[in-house]
């Protein structure tokens, strides 16, 4: 079945510092993926889209400069959460679609981020 | 307004029994609806999709779109089915609206 790869799975960092969170698809290419945060005990919360190629769709009271995506490839997407604070911590998950076919969300396992 | 609603935060059942879990969606047009599983530890994995009308870890789901539900029945719960639920919805463009989830605990 098709996997997607979330790296790192924990990562904490010091306030003011920046993270990088990768997701990648291995066994399929993805135009389309998302990212994802979970608050603890509470629904994922779509934060962006993130398009092959192109700029990433952010929702609403997402800031883009603060959440950067970069889509470079068709298997690789990357969140980085810029200046990070300690309001950031949280559950990041991604998620992506085949290319050209089912549309079904395939879920990376997440990344914890603490920001101290 | 595009929506999903789980009403129950938590289900408890005992092993044996059945389960029924809750979800209503709203949408003006015609719904591809979704349910994910969330086990402990592990990542939100697709259970089923109404448009497969399968059976999955007898598991299923029968779109009502008169009641604009969706919900998701087992007759006989086993301990392993604990785990969390997300109800979804996909209106077309990808972007799945999540419900809240509802956490199922299998009692023994």
């Amino acid at each position: 079945g098709a996997v997607v790869s979330q790296h790192p799975s924990r990562v904490i960092c010091k306030s003011g510092t920046s993270v990088k969170i990768e997701c990648r698809s291995l066994d399929f290419q993805a135009t389309t993926m998302f990212w994802y945060r979970q608050f603890p005990k509470q629904s994922l919360m779509l934060m962006a889209t993130s398009n092959e190629g192109s700029k990433a769709t952010y929702e609403q009271g997402v800031e883009k400069d603060k959440f950067l995506i970069n889509h470079a490839s068709l298997t690789l997407s990357t969140l980085t959460v810029t200046s990070a604070h300690p309001e950031d911590s949280s559950f990041y998950i991604c998620s992506a679609i085949p290319s050209g076919g089912q549309d079904i969300q395939y879920f990376g396992a997440g990344t914890r981020l603490s920001v101290l | 307004a595009q929506r999903v609603t789980q009403p129950e935060k938590l289900l408890s059942v005992f092993k044996g029994a059945p389960v029924e879990l809750k979800c209503n969606y709203s949408y003006s047009g015609s719904p591809e609806l979704f349910w994910y599983v969330q086990y402990s530890r592990q990542r939100l994995q697709l259970l089923l999709r109404h448009i497969s009308r399968e059976s999955i870890k007898g598991f299923t789901a029968d779109l009502n779109k008169g009641e604009t539900s969706f919900h998701l029945k087992k007759p006989f719960a086993q301990e392993e089915d604990s785990a969390m639920y997300y109800c979804a919805l996909n209106p077309g463009t990808y972007k799945y609206i999540f419900g809240t989830g509802t956490r199922l605990k299998v009692l023994a």
